[in-house]
C-alpha cells in the first residue's frame, strides 16, 4: 500500500493564480481531510469529507474548495492564491463510523506551497 | 479558537532522560491522541487514549487523561536522539472535526 500520496510536494504561486493540490489513498479510508500548517499554530483543518459526495467545512475553510467524486480522491482547490495561504499543507485519511469519534489518522508528506 | 494549547513550546533533554509533554484542551472530548511529526514531514499517530480512560501504556509512551481539568500528558521514558521531533495532541468531541494543539518541540541530545 502506497498509503496517502500528495502531489505536489513544493509549489510556487504568484497572487491571484489557483491551482489544485491532489491527496491520493489506497486504505479505503472513508473519512479525508486537508489541513494546513503554520508556524506555533499547530495544524488547523480546512475542509474534509466523510465519504463521496460528502464534503464539510473545517476551521479556516475560505479561499479553498474541495470535493469527493471517489473515495480514494480528495483535491484541494485554491481559487485565487494570496501570501496568507503560504503554509504546508497536509492531506489525511482514516476509518470513520457515523456516530463514533475520530480514528487514526494516517498522513500524507505534505505539499510545500509558497504564494508571492 | 477551539486549538488546544500544549506546553513547553519546547523541551530540551539528555538521552536517556524522561520528557513529558502536557496538553490542555477546551471541549467535551471523545478520545484524545498524540502525534509525532518529524522534521518536513507527515504525522505519525502515537497512541489513543478515550474519555473513559485514565492512563495508557505503549512501549516507552505512557499517556494520561484528566477530563475534569481537560488536560491530557504524555510522558517518554529513556529517551533516544531518536525521539527528536515535534509532538502534538489531537481530539474530537464527538463530531467529526479533528482539533490539533500547538505541539511540542522535543530535542534530545547525545
Amino acid at each position: 500500500n502506497a498509503g496517502v500520496t500528495q502531489t505536489p510536494k513544493f509549489q510556487v504561486l504568484k497572487t491571484g493564480q489557483s491551482m489544485t493540490l491532489q491527496c491520493a489513498q489506497d486504505m479505503n479510508h472513508e473519512y479525508m481531510s486537508w489541513y494546513r500548517q503554520d508556524p506555533g499554530m499547530g495544524l488547523r483543518l480546512i475542509h474534509y469529507s466523510v465519504g463521496a459526495g460528502i464534503t464539510d467545512q473545517g476551521e479556516v475553510p475560505n479561499g479553498y474548495n474541495v470535493s469527493r467524486s471517489t473515495t480514494e480522491d480528495f483535491p484541494l482547490r485554491l481559487l485565487s492564491a494570496a501570501p496568507s495561504q503560504t503554509s504546508v499543507y497536509f492531506c489525511a485519511s482514516s476509518y470513520w463510523t457515523s456516530g463514533m469519534s475520530s480514528y487514526e489518522q494516517y498522513f500524507g508528506p505534505g505539499t510545500r506551497l509558497t504564494v508571492t | 479558537s477551539q486549538q488546544g494549547e500544549e506546553d513547553p513550546q519546547a523541551l530540551s533533554i539528555q538521552e536517556g532522560e524522561n520528557a513529558t509533554m502536557n496538553c490542555s484542551y477546551k471541549t467535551s472530548i471523545n478520545n484524545l491522541q498524540w502525534y509525532r511529526q518529524n522534521s518536513g514531514r507527515g504525522l505519525v499517530h502515537l497512541i489513543l487514549i478515550r474519555s473513559n480512560e485514565r492512563e495508557k501504556h505503549s512501549g516507552r509512551l505512557r499517556v494520561t487523561l484528566d477530563t475534569s481539568k481537560k488536560s491530557s500528558s504524555l510522558l517518554i521514558t529513556a529517551s533516544r536522539a531518536a525521539d527528536t521531533a515535534s509532538y502534538f495532541c489531537a481530539y474530537t468531541g464527538g463530531g467529526n472535526k479533528l482539533t490539533f494543539g500547538t505541539g511540542t518541540q522535543l530535542k534530545v541530545e547525545l
